[in-house]
């Protein structure tokens, strides 16, 4: 059952134009969403978040929408530098009975910024 | 201000053995969860710790087992490898009062064969 899911496995865009990631979740108990960058050999590094209260959230050249009718979300970087070449992972917080909030992730969309 | 960091960086085990992957989390951060990553997936949720307390635990086997230290810092254990076991775990904490708000170490890279 997979409850995050990024439906593009690879993304190519021109250096300085948008990219635009998309993440699709199924559960509506989702409190928190959250883009991570992942670089090879590094642990995902966060990016920016937004609670399932709002519709946008923006920081410096990302910003991210939630639509909660379409359980749907989106990262757009303005503008793509090579720099953002790296696996994006869309992640869902939960909280948990006990206590615990536990994040749920998309599968990851590798981004390449073409010169 | 130091970020998470994880030791060792690789390992390789026989199946059946026993591994301890060790967690130093970020300063000023309480809450420490664990992570697996398989090859081309995302990670899954083993486990979170709050207050040295296994707060709540993703679809894992009791053969992975936790600790979290009064330093907040943090231990995965894994018994009786399988081959399956092979993945990158993923070590992050979390600052008070915003435990959905995670930053990942760099992970270890376990070979079970």
């Amino acid at each position: 059952d997979q409850q995050v899911k990024q439906n593009s496995p690879s993304l190519s865009v021109q250096e300085g134009r948008i990219s635009i990631l998309n993440c699709d979740y199924t559960n509506s108990m989702f409190d928190y969403f959250l883009w991570y960058k992942k670089y090879p050999a590094e642990g995902p590094t966060f990016l920016i978040s937004i609670s399932s209260i709002k519709d946008k959230n923006e920081d410096g050249r990302f910003t991210v929408f939630l639509n909660k009718s379409a359980k749907h979300l989106s990262l757009h970087i303005v503008p793509s530098q090579p720099g953002d070449s790296a696996v994006y992972f869309c992640a869902a917080s939960t909280f948990e009975i006990q206590g615990a909030q536990k994040l749920v992730f998309g599968q990851g969309t590798r981004l390449t910024i073409n010169p | 201000e130091t970020g998470v960091t994880q030791s060792p960086t690789h390992l390789i085990k026989t199946r059946g053995q026993q591994v301890t992957l060790r967690c130093s989390s970020q300063s000023g951060h309480n809450t420490v969860s664990w992570y697996q990553q398989a090859l081309g997936q995302g990670p899954q949720f083993i486990f979170q710790y709050y207050r040295e307390e296994e707060n709540g635990r993703g679809n894992f086997p009791p053969r992975f087992s936790g600790l979290q230290f009064p330093n907040y810092s943090s231990e995965l254990n894994v018994n009786a490898l399988e081959l399956d076991d092979s993945a990158l775990y993923l070590c992050a904490s979390s600052p008070p009062g915003f435990s959905y708000e995670q930053y990942f170490g760099p992970g270890t890279r376990l070979t079970v064969t």
